[in-house]
Order: C-alpha cells, then sequence, then structure tokens
C-alpha cells in the first residue's frame, strides 16, 4: 500500500484549534489534491496543486490552507475558522496535472472536533 | 463548473445478477471519466476509466460506456459477487492545461444479496 500516506489516521481537535494533516508521496507526481468526504455527499475537493510552489482553490476551500513546498508533500491545515470540520479527509495524486490520469489516494484521516 | 450526478445512491441486487450505475456531467468540456470503488474503511481505487474518444471499455466483468451527446456514462457490473459489495463513485475531469482535478458524484452504495 506505499506511493501516497496520510498521517495520522485519527485525529481529535478541540474547537478553536488549528490542526495539519500530512500527505506524502513517493510516486513523483505533480499534481495532488485535498478532498472531504461526509456521509451522502461523495468527494469534495478543497484544494489543488499541480506543481510546486503554486496551488489552487477547489469548491470547498473556505476554513482550509495548504502549502506545496516540496513535490512530495501537500499538508492540509484545517484553521478554527472551518465550522464543520468533523469528517473523512482524503489526499490523492496524479501524475499529470492535466487531471487526465489516475489519482491514487491515501487511506485518509479522521477528523473528529471534540 | 463541473456538476456530476449519480444514480441510485442505493443499489441492492442478487448474487449472480447484473448492477447499473449511471452517472449525468454537465460540462462538455470534460473528457476523462473514471469509476472508483471504496470498500468499507478503505481508500477509493480506481476501477476503470474511459476517455471522451471511446464510447466502451470493458475489463471482465466491468464495462463502462459513454454517451457524449448526452453527456451521460455508466457502469456495468456483471455477474455479481459479494466482493463487489461497496461504494462506487463515478468521476470526470476536463483535461488540459488548467485542469482543477477530478469532481465525483455522491456514490452509490452497491449490496450484493446472497
Amino acid at each position: 500500500d506505499g506511493g501516497i500516506t496520510q498521517s495520522p489516521k485519527y485525529l481529535f481537535r478541540k474547537e478553536g484549534q488549528n490542526v495539519t494533516l500530512s500527505c506524502e508521496q513517493n510516486l513523483n507526481h505533480d499534481a495532488m489534491y485535498w478532498y472531504r468526504q461526509d456521509p451522502g455527499q461523495g468527494l469534495r475537493l478543497i484544494y489543488y496543486s499541480q506543481i510546486v510552489n503554486d496551488f489552487q482553490k477547489g469548491d470547498i476551500a473556505e476554513g482550509y490552507s495548504v502549502s506545496r513546498e516540496k513535490k512530495e508533500s501537500f499538508p492540509l491545515t484545517v484553521t478554527s475558522a472551518q465550522k464543520n470540520p468533523t469528517a473523512f479527509y482524503l489526499c490523492a495524486s496524479s501524475i499529470s496535472p492535466s487531471g487526465m490520469g489516475e489519482a491514487f489516494f491515501g487511506q485518509g484521516t479522521r477528523l473528529t472536533v471534540v | 463548473g463541473e456538476n456530476v450526478e449519480q444514480h441510485p445512491s442505493t443499489l441492492s441486487v442478487q448474487e449472480g445478477d447484473s448492477a447499473v450505475i449511471k452517472c449525468t456531467y454537465s460540462d462538455s468540456a470534460s473528457n476523462y471519466f473514471p469509476w472508483y470503488k471504496q470498500e468499507l474503511g478503505k481508500r477509493p481505487q480506481l476501477i476503470i476509466d474511459i476517455r471522451s474518444n471511446v464510447g466502451e471499455k470493458k475489463d471482465q466483468r466491468i464495462a463502462v460506456t459513454l454517451n457524449k451527446t448526452a453527456k451521460h456514462f455508466s457502469l456495468h457490473i456483471t455477474e455479481t459477487q459479494p466482493e463487489d459489495s461497496a461504494v462506487y463513485f463515478c468521476a470526470a475531469s476536463i483535461g488540459g492545461g488548467g485542469a482543477d482535478g477530478l469532481t465525483f458524484g455522491k456514490g452509490t452504495h452497491l449490496i450484493i444479496q446472497p
């Protein structure tokens, strides 16, 4: 199951705290993505990055921030501005920024606000 | 942006019967249509994909059809088996520069009845 790794698997956050979810890939992929999965909602795009030092907002970027300082890493920060952060978060990567290739997913991080 | 509708949300079939899941998309510029299978507690994994220059693609018991004029595509699973039980997601992507990753449908929970 190597290739794209997310950590931690489970994360608990107190209200008002920022937390950072890790995503690392060793597939030499240019493009990386963060999705949020809620029951009955499918996967919704938070942020994506086609190349190092560049990233774009997806459909539900409010309350989230990302960085892409290295090709291998695309961490996601869930800020206190995100009003309903409890969800399952999936990171993905694909070889081509064109979106025409298979996206490989990490095993996900389940974030719970306590 | 792109919008993908997926039906049905739940599908229950007898083992050995066929299952069909349908998706429609809104943006005629979309040209890549993958299907992902997500087993309980696991990451989504690509099972088949189709590009807009092809009308049908088969891989053993799985087939995907694409109707560009009507902007819909379907997943067909024949001779269903218990291990086919999972949530299936369709997705669409606009290839080329500036692509924003995959837009997913909300998923279909496929239940194979013994």
